[in-house]
């Protein structure tokens, strides 16, 4: 039984750029969340995605979006990249929106 | 607005010994679940076990326990018998009412001693 598996593990990108990363739910499960881990910090909730809709979003700005397609996976796109957006990219699903989260292992994203 | 404060950056706990992580939460919603998640230095997040605000009894789960002040709005976790593969950071969290959201604590960083 597959568990949430995340790609790629490690990105370096430049200030201004744009980057995707994906995301695959564990099996069984219907919803998807990201979360953005600052080095020392706890996660922070970007967006959720049910239904391949956003439904709930956290206080993240326009340049963060989010795509979730029929077989649930989901991606995170973040344009005009920020030397601050580097962080941990966790993606997270769960069964309708209930239940703990699991975790994927997470992209490391670097801008230079 | 949710908010949950762990108050301890680090802790250290000899092996074999038990140890308590402190989880203290503010919300206004009835009804919420609380979590808490090991985070070991690969960065994966382990769930390790759940409350429901509406339990009567505290969680368990193995060497886990969560213990339950409703009244005080906390939330502590319990590790009984530590082993060195308990080194992690530890993450309490609250689910809203809806679901959709977590809210994450800044984390303590255990470490077990040999």
């Amino acid at each position: 039984d597959a568990g949430v598996t995340q790609s790629p593990t490690h990105l370096i990108k430049t200030r201004g750029q744009q980057v995707t990363l994906r995301c695959s739910p564990k099996s069984g499960h219907d919803t998807v969340s990201w979360y953005q881990q600052a080095l020392g910090q706890g996660p922070q909730f970007i967006f959720q995605y049910y239904e391949e809709e956003e439904r709930q979003r956290g206080n993240f700005p326009d340049r963060f979006s989010g795509h979730q397609f029929p077989n649930y996976s989901s991606e995170l796109n973040v344009n005009a990249l920020l030397l601050g957006d580097s962080a941990l990219y966790l993606c997270a699903s769960s069964s309708s929106g209930v239940s703990p989260l699991h975790f994927g292992n997470g992209t490391r994203l670097t801008v230079t | 607005a949710q908010k949950i404060t762990q108050t301890q950056p680090g802790m250290f706990v000899q092996e074999k010994e038990a140890v308590t992580l402190d989880c203290t939460y503010d919300t206004s919603d009835p009804s919420y679940g609380l979590f808490w998640y090991k985070q070991p230095s690969s960065g994966e997040m382990i769930f390790l076990i759940y409350q429901g605000s509406y339990d009567q009894q505290n969680a368990t789960e193995g060497r886990y326990s969560l213990n339950f002040q409703k009244a005080r709005k906390s939330a502590n976790l319990v590790i009984s018998a530590s082993q060195l593969g308990d080194s992690a950071m530890y993450f309490c969290a609250m689910r809203d009412n809806y679901g959709q959201n977590f809210v994450f604590g800044p984390g303590t960083r255990l470490s077990v001693l040999p």
